[in-house]
C-alpha cells in the first residue's frame, strides 16, 4: 500500500527555521517525483514545487522560489521542505503527494500544519 | 499564473446530480489533456478522482466522470450521496517552465 507520512504540526515564531518531513513507503521511493503543497486557512490548493527523489532535480513555483527549499534522503525515503526565516504568512497546511506520470498528483500526505505567531 | 476559477458552491439531493466547472486559459486547461480533479474533505488530504481529463483511478466510483471543451474542465457527480459533500478542487498542468500546476479555486458540494 502507498502511504505518504508526514511530520507532526509545528508552532514556530516569524524569523525561525523549520524543515518538515515526508515518509514515503508502498512504492520504489526514487521512481516518483514528490510535490509539496499548500493551504492556507479557509483557502485552496497552491503548487509549490516538485522533487525527485532519485537525482534529485527540482521544479520550483517562482512564486516560492528562494523562501523554501525542497531536499530528499533517499537512504531513508523521505522529502524535505524548509524554511530558513518564517513568516506569518506561513502559516498554512502543507501536503506532500507523490507526482504521477498522468501529471497528476495520486497519493497524499495527510499533511503538516505550521503555524507561525509571535 | 492565476488560479483556475470554479464556482463557489454547488449542491444537489440525493440522487441527483451536480457539475462543476472549471474555466482557465489556453495556456493550461485548453493546451493540455492533463485536468485532474480533487476530493476534500473536511480536515483532511485531497483524493484523486480524475486525471487526464476523464480517466478514473482504480477505486472511485464511475459516479465521478470528467470532461473538457475548450478552455474549461467539467466534473460530473452523478446519484449523489451524503459522503460526496465536501471541497472540490480541479488541476491543470500548464507547461515545462514556471508554474507547471495551477489549482481551481475549490467548490463547496452541499448534498441537501
Amino acid at each position: 500500500e502507498v502511504q505518504l507520512v508526514q511530520s507532526g504540526a509545528e508552532m514556530k515564531k516569524p524569523g525561525e527555521s523549520l524543515m518538515i518531513s515526508c515518509k514515503g513507503s508502498g512504492y520504489t521511493f526514487t521512481s516518483y517525483w514528490i510535490g509539496w503543497l499548500r493551504q492556507r486557512p479557509g483557502k485552496g490548493l497552491e503548487w509549490m514545487g516538485i522533487i525527485h527523489p532519485g537525482d534529485p532535480e527540482t521544479r520550483y513555483n517562482p512564486s516560492f522560489e528562494g523562501q523554501v527549499t525542497m531536499s530528499v534522503d533517499k537512504s531513508i525515503s523521505t522529502a524535505y521542505l524548509q524554511w530558513n526565516s518564517l513568516k506569518a504568512s506561513d502559516t498554512a497546511i502543507y501536503y506532500c503527494a507523490r507526482h504521477a506520470s498522468a501529471r497528476s498528483f495520486d497519493y497524499w500526505g495527510q499533511g503538516t500544519l505550521v503555524t507561525v505567531s509571535s | 499564473q492565476s488560479a483556475l476559477t470554479q464556482p463557489p458552491s454547488a449542491s444537489g439531493s440525493p440522487g441527483q446530480s451536480v457539475t462543476i466547472s472549471c474555466t482557465g486559459t489556453s495556456n493550461d486547461v485548453g493546451g493540455y489533456d492533463f485536468v485532474s480533479w480533487y476530493q476534500q474533505h473536511p480536515g483532511k488530504a485531497p483524493k484523486l478522482l480524475i486525471y487526464e481529463v476523464n480517466k478514473r483511478p482504480s477505486g472511485v466510483p464511475d459516479r465521478f466522470s470528467g470532461s473538457k471543451s475548450g478552455n474549461t474542465a467539467s466534473l460530473t457527480v452523478s446519484g449523489l450521496q451524503a459522503d460526496d459533500e465536501a471541497d472540490f478542487y480541479c488541476s491543470s498542468y500548464a507547461g515545462r517552465s514556471g508554474v507547471r500546476y495551477v489549482f481551481g479555486t475549490g467548490t463547496k458540494v452541499t448534498v441537501l
